[in-house]
């Protein structure tokens, strides 16, 4: 079963900190994905990733960042964390037309 | 521009009863349909998928989709509900070139004991 892993469930950090949400997929799978979820807006498409040092924006990447120095890690960067980035966070994997995800961080900034 | 509707943002149903979670899409081409669950304070979890084929597709759980192509649908069915069926919802679609998911708003489920 692909199991895909993040750092933590729970974060509470402070206006203005780097923050760095880690994402670890054990399938060897290529494509790797970050989404935010928040209420009455879905999913919605950070940054994905389909290998090693590659990157693309998806349909929100301002205000965060990307890398992925090894293929099973796939970490997302705030920057500068700022309150309207409270928010789930969902990481998942893709392989053969399906995605796998993750059990999600909830961040709040305070 | 992609986009997936969810028009229903909560839906209860009686223990028993059949239910239907609605999906509708606009995409550019024939794209591959998903539905996915989540429990609270967890990931999604894949229930099913349509990418070709029978119009019917039976998944985990129980559940069930129908494709409508003429009316661009995906709903989800399930004959009897539980409530252990109770969580939110997701439909989901992909284009059969790329690998980006576009998602719906949400659904949420209540089974009423």
């Amino acid at each position: 079963d692909v199991k895909v892993t993040q750092s933590s469930r729970y974060l509470v950090k402070r206006t203005g900190e780097k923050v760095f949400l880690e994402c670890v997929q054990d399938m060897d799978h290529e494509n790797m994905f970050w989404y935010r979820q928040d209420p009455g807006l879905g999913l919605r498409l950070i940054y994905f990733s389909y290998d090693v040092k590659m990157k693309e924006k998806g349909d929100i990447p301002e205000g965060y960042s990307v890398s992925r120095e090894k293929k099973e890690r796939f970490s997302l960067i705030l920057e500068s964390a700022s309150t309207n980035q409270t928010s789930m966070y969902l990481c998942a994997s893709h392989y053969m037309s399906r995605q796998y995800f993750g059990p999600g961080t909830r961040l709040t900034v305070t | 521009a992609q986009s997936v509707a969810q028009p229903e943002d909560q839906v209860n149903v009686a223990e028993g009863n059949p239910l239907t979670v609605k999906c509708t899409y606009s995409v550019s081409g024939n794209p591959y349909l998903f539905w996915y669950v989540q429990y609270p304070n967890r990931g999604l979890q894949f229930l099913l998928k349509y990418i070709t084929g029978d119009n019917l597709v039976k998944g985990s759980y129980g559940f069930e989709a129908e494709f409508n192509k003429s009316q661009t649908s995906f709903h989800l069915k399930k004959p009897s509900a539980l409530v252990s069926d109770s969580a939110l919802y997701f439909c989901a679609v992909r284009l059969n070139t790329g690998n980006q998911f576009y998602f719906g708003t949400g659904t949420s489920l209540t089974v009423i004991p």
